[in-house]
């Protein structure tokens, strides 16, 4: 399985709704990322987990919520959104760096498509 | 100036053709990384570099690290090429990914 998988593939909330997004993978990654991304634009790092535990926030505002339950799963709390946090939101995982770095390659999910009315 | 460029940042070209796709950094890095995007959203990683060459199919990367210069070529290019593909390198100093702005493809039939 090298698979990474994020729900929902698309989701129109409001600035007052609570979401979450999620992500799965089964390669036994211990790096799962979250990144933003605007149309026509790289990705931008929001999080950083490694060993379950958060290893980088890059100054995300706190309306975004990340969780690690365990090495598996990835999820991010949204809640008090607003339009300019639309964006796709992508998930990924690898090896983490202080693994063997041939093993550094990152996984991608196809992403969340999030409005925000 | 950023710190990772790429070029071209469009390329638009008959099936068939030889492509190629150039990548330049200025900082120390641990590995280069050739990602495809295509439209709708999924990155799918190509080529992790650190040194050399790698060959994939009809895909080869190539990094120069005293150059600091990578290139991704598509020999007999097809519509299905058609993509954003990202140049992103691993500074030595942090964890992060330090991308480039893309280089958008479009093969036509």
């Amino acid at each position: 399985d090298t698979e990474v998988t994020q729900t929902p593939k698309h989701l129109v909330m409001g600035m007052t709704n609570k979401k979450s997004l999620k992500c799965e993978q089964h390669m036994g990654h211990r790096a799962m990322y979250w990144y933003k991304q605007k149309a026509k634009k790289p990705p931008e790092l929001m999080f950083v987990y490694s060993y379950e535990k958060l290893s980088i926030n890059e100054s995300v505002p706190s309306r975004f919520s990340p969780e690690c339950p365990n090495s598996s799963l990835l999820n991010l709390h949204l809640h008090a959104l607003q339009p300019e946090d639309s964006a796709l939101y992508l998930c990924a995982s690898s090896f983490p760096r202080d693994s063997d770095s041939t093993n550094e390659k990152l996984f991608f999910g196809s992403g969340t498509q999030l409005s925000v009315l | 100036k950023n710190e990772v460029e790429q070029s071209p940042q469009n390329l638009t070209a008959q099936e068939g053709e030889f492509i190629t796709i150039n990548c330049s950094y200025s900082v120390g890095i641990s590995a280069l990384h050739w990602l495809q995007q295509h439209p709708g959203g999924g990155i799918v990683s190509l080529f992790m570099l650190s040194s050399g060459k790698k060959k994939h199919g009809r895909l080869i990367a190539t990094i120069n690290i005293q150059e600091k210069h990578s290139s991704l070529h598509i020999t007999a290019s097809h519509p299905r090429d058609s993509a954003v593909y990202i140049c992103a390198v691993r500074s030595r100093s942090n964890y992060q990914l330090i991308w480039g702005a893309g280089t958008k493809l479009i093969i036509k039939p």
